[in-house]
């Protein structure tokens, strides 16, 4: 157990719902990273939060795509009208940059199927 | 644009050396990392390495780091059936990861 927990862990649901997954990350990290993992892939950015500023998206991260970070503690990832090519594990990470390092704790994951 | 290759399989036996490779395109990273995934389990950060060093080691794991021809490798002593996993290493400014190495242990 890293410390950085995500919820649901499993999620199913059909083509063009919308669904939401939540990471509380440690609680001292200031920065909160979602990626994506695809079978056989390493895991692919989306974006990255400093605090509760997003700083960058991936091209990777369409508008049907949102994360938030509101108070700068958990954060949550939209995706409305779900596509099956959105199954993959999303996972989320944090870290508090210290002198460069940047030594991510990762979560569990999300695993999204889209029927 | 940046891009992070490694190969996708090695097999070892056991009580042998595993050594991981891995080539990078972005020369600018401060640091470079060797994260491990076990089967149904998340990343865990293994080691790094900071972009101005050739070499480290940590008990079992050596990292090699040839900035001149941005090439990263991992290597462990005395493999175990614990040291399984996927093997992935990452670029940390754009934080790109590769595609991962799958170690597999021979008996």
């Amino acid at each position: 157990d890293t410390g950085v927990s995500q919820d649901p862990r499993h999620k199913i649901t059909k083509r063009g719902q919308n669904v939401t997954f939540r990471c509380d990350p440690i609680s001292e990290h200031n920065r909160l990273y979602w990626y994506r993992q695809t079978l056989g892939q390493g895991p692919e950015f989306l974006t990255y939060f400093q605090n509760e500023a997003q700083l960058e998206k991936s091209r990777l991260l369409s508008d049907r795509f949102s994360a938030e970070r509101p108070k700068g503690s958990f954060s949550t990832l939209e995706i409305q009208r779900t596509e099956q090519g959105d199954s993959a594990m999303y996972l989320c990470a944090s870290s508090s940059l210290a002198g460069g390092l940047n030594e991510q704790f990762f979560g569990p994951g999300t695993r999204l199927t889209v029927l | 644009g940046e891009d992070v290759e490694q190969s996708l399989f090695l097999s070892v036996r056991e009580g042998d050396s595993s050594v991981i490779n891995c080539t990078y395109t972005d020369s600018s990273s401060t640091y470079l990392y060797w994260y491990k995934q076990e089967p149904g389990a998340g990343l865990q950060l293994l080691t790094y390495i900071f972009s101005n060093m050739d070499m480290k080691q940590d008990q079992r794991l050596t990292v090699l780091l040839n900035k001149k021809d941005k090439h990263l490798s991992l290597r462990i002593a005395d493999t175990q059936t614990g040291d399984s996993a996927i093997y992935f290493c990452a670029e940390n400014d754009k934080i790109i990861f590769g595609k991962g190495t799958r170690l597999h242990i021979l008996p």
